[in-house]
């Protein structure tokens, strides 16, 4: 079945200009996590939706950056007048249900981008 | 703040050797959960183990979870060169539903 998808793969842009990065989870996934991996690091999170409710937007490093998930489904991560430490490969991940992260997470094959 | 830290940062091995990397982590956890990222890809699932569990078996894999000293290990044996990746560890806080991952260990298996 299809698993969790992200677009573009790459992505260069330069300094200042925003970007947007989607991600469509699993069909029927409630939960969906957005994490961002810089070079040799581990997983940092960014923000995490569930269901209706709002979402926790509590790791999101700056103003710049925002996200939103239409219908219970699709997301966008929006970072606006990037600089260069947004470098970074951004994933994706959702799950069937959150609850106590007992759910293993699916993830997407990232984002990669790179900004000049 | 990065809850569990794996333990070596790098690996190198001789194909049908075992490997054996570490977890360790700071607060009280109901599971831990071992990924693997091969390069350039997004994260797989491996395992969860839960806190009443001790160990727990998946093919060639074998994690073992000490709650009493906050550890973990994932042993692989009989590896592969398909098995060269990193490996992460992940832990959700009580009560809570993010996972929180380590910096990973990188796995290289030399044919």
């Amino acid at each position: 079945g299809a698993g969790v998808s992200q677009s573009p793969s790459n992505k260069v842009t330069e300094k200042g200009k925003d970007v947007e990065l989607r991600c469509d989870p699993i069909s029927g996934h409630t939960a969906l996590y957005w994490y961002r991996q810089s070079l040799g690091q581990g997983l940092e999170f960014l923000i995490y939706f569930q269901g209706n409710s709002a979402p926790d937007k509590s790791g999101l490093p700056s103003d710049r950056f925002s996200a939103e998930r239409t219908g219970g489904s699709v997301s966008t991560l929006t970072i606006q007048r990037t600089q260069q430490e947004d470098s970074a490969v951004y994933l994706c991940a959702s799950s069937p249900t959150a609850t106590g992260g007992s759910s293993p997470l699916h993830f997407g094959n990232g984002t990669r981008l790179t900004v000049t | 703040s990065q809850q569990g830290e794996e333990d070596p940062q790098a690996l190198s091995i001789q194909e049908g050797e075992n490997a054996t990397m570490n977890c360790s982590y700071k607060t009280s956890i109901n599971n831990l959960q071992w990924y693997r990222q091969n390069s350039g890809r997004g994260l797989v699932h491996l395992i969860l183990i839960r806190s009443n569990e001790r160990e727990k078996h998946s093919g060639r894999l074998r994690v073992t979870l000490d709650t009493s000293k906050k550890s973990s290990s994932l042993l692989i044996t009989a590896s592969r060169a398909a098995d060269t990746a990193s490996y992460f560890c992940a832990t959700p806080r009580s009560n809570d539903y993010k996972l929180s991952f380590g910096a990973g260990t990188t796995v290289t298996v030399r044919a």
